[in-house]
């Protein structure tokens, strides 16, 4: 069935450091992909999705692209900032399911 | 204006007991979702409503009964409550389907004692 596989955490990163956030997914046909955030106490919120193979997604620094080849969508960020601090969650979704599947979540923590 | 509201943010009960989960978003949407969180932020899909129908019910104990009196609100009533049903609960909502964005509430904390 379809799944979504994320890099265990918790990542600690010095601010301004290079982040990437590994994703890799299965699933048949060409499903669409996300990234999620959520930030302490609070619910997930959407960061960024690509929709069809090689479709880049970017947002508030943060991207991420939608690699059919390797089944990935990583997530990258060129400096992090403290204000990064939160769990990071990918997710599929696929055709004719009424769905998103999540994958278990990084936790990252960005220290001064 | 908050899209979409939880109340109450946080639950504590005891076992045995039966509690209410009320969600509310006003963006409009047609679908709506109950997640279980656990301590580990593992994230798990329960329900989906569209159009008030039922179209996802995970293998959920049927002491989960999720209730919708009209697109806007999605209810999650939960019968004899049991320590493993601590968890975050988060509601969420979409336009058309879960390939739009989800919208999530802002999470209940249930503990159960």
């Amino acid at each position: 069935g379809d799944s979504v596989t994320q890099m265990e955490g918790p990542v600690t990163l010095s601010e301004e450091a290079f982040l990437t956030i590994n994703c890799t997914y299965t699933a048949t046909g060409y499903p669409s992909l996300f990234w999620y955030v959520q930030y302490p106490g609070e619910g997930l919120q959407l960061l960024l999705k690509a929709t069809k193979a090689d479709d880049k997604g970017s947002n508030k620094g943060f991207e991420a692209t939608y690699r059919k080849e390797t089944t990935s969508f990583h997530l990258e960020k060129g400096s992090v900032q403290v204000s990064d601090s939160a769990v990071y969650f990918c997710a599929l979704y696929q055709t004719g399911a009424n769905n998103l599947f999540f994958g278990t979540g990084t936790r990252l923590t960005v220290i001064p | 204006d908050t899209a979409v509201s939880q109340t109450p943010k946080y639950l504590v009960t005891q076992m045995g007991n039966d509690k209410s989960i009320k969600c509310e978003q006003n963006l409009g949407h047609d679908t709506m979702y109950w997640y279980k969180q656990d301590s580990k932020k593992f994230l798990k899909i329960m329900f989906s409503y569209n159009n008030k129908e039922l179209i996802i019910n995970e293998t959920v104990p049927n002491r989960f009964s999720p209730k919708s009196p009209d697109k806007a609100h999605l209810n999650l009533h939960i019968n004899s409550l049991e320590l493993g049903d601590s968890a975050v609960y988060f509601c969420a909502s979409s336009e058309g389907g879960a390939t739009r964005t989800q919208y999530f509430g802002p999470g209940t904390r249930l503990l159960v004692l």
